[in-house]
């Protein structure tokens, strides 16, 4: 079946690093790829819909320059956590939206842990 | 916007059955979603409901009724790994570029007892 891949699964490091994050979908192509952050024991939020050769769609309250976006290729999202902060410390997870599959639309990557020191 | 409900926790015995509900309110629904998520790992789907009705996946049922905003995840023969969280998820047109957007509920954490 369809696979996304995300990496790093896991990642420490000190406050004002910048860090990024890679999905990938393996077998197909996603023109659109969505990133959520999950804080414990709270749900998914979507932060941005990420959509090949074009400009990322942010949701409302995510600030579009601390959180870059690059969906260069149909294979490939980015997500740049630049200058990151102890606030920004979070489960983040993308998704990739798998076209003629109504019924399952998106598959997810295993997440990346982020721990800000 | 969208509202998504769905109880914060429940318990439950092994072998037993649990229904879990969601409602939800929004403009030009498309589909809802049920997922199960283990701490720390990534959303798995477990079932899919566009139509009212039922939906039954071996010990997973969903059932939707679109006229009451309303569904639910029904599980039987409760076994201990189905402790996890249980995510309702709605999918909505909602801009031309993100048809297929899902939002999530709360999740509702589910604890299964011996």
């Amino acid at each position: 079946g369809a696979v996304v891949s995300q990496h790093p699964s896991w990642v420490i490091c000190k406050s004002g690093t910048s860090v990024k994050i890679e999905c990938r979908s393996l077998d197909f192509q996603a023109t659109t790829m969505f990133w959520y952050r999950q804080f414990p024991k709270q749900s998914l939020m979507l932060m941005a819909t990420s959509n090949e050769g074009s400009k990322a769609t942010y949701e409302q309250g995510v600030e579009k320059d601390k959180f870059l976006i690059n969906h260069a290729s149909l294979t490939l999202s980015t997500l740049t956590v630049t200058s990151a902060h102890p606030e920004d410390s979070s489960f983040y997870i993308c998704s990739a939206f798998l076209p003629g599959q109504p019924n399952q639309p998106q598959h997810f990557g295993d997440g990346t842990r982020l721990s800000i020191l | 916007g969208q509202n998504i409900d769905q109880p914060t926790e429940m318990t439950a015995t092994e072998g037993a059955i649990v229904q879990i509900n969601c409602t939800y309110q929004t403009s030009g629904f498309n589909g809802l979603f049920w997922y199960q998520q283990h701490a720390g790992e990534a959303p798995t789907f477990l079932s899919y409901n566009v139509l009212d009705g039922l939906e039954e996946k071996g010990r997973f049922s969903s059932f939707l009724s679109r006229s009451k905003g309303y569904s639910y995840l029904l599980l039987k023969e409760l076994q201990m790994k189905d402790s996890a969280s249980y995510l309702c998820a709605v999918r909505a047109f909602r801009r031309v570029d993100a048809g297929n957007m899902l939002t999530f509920g709360g999740g509702t954490r589910l604890m299964v007892k011996p």
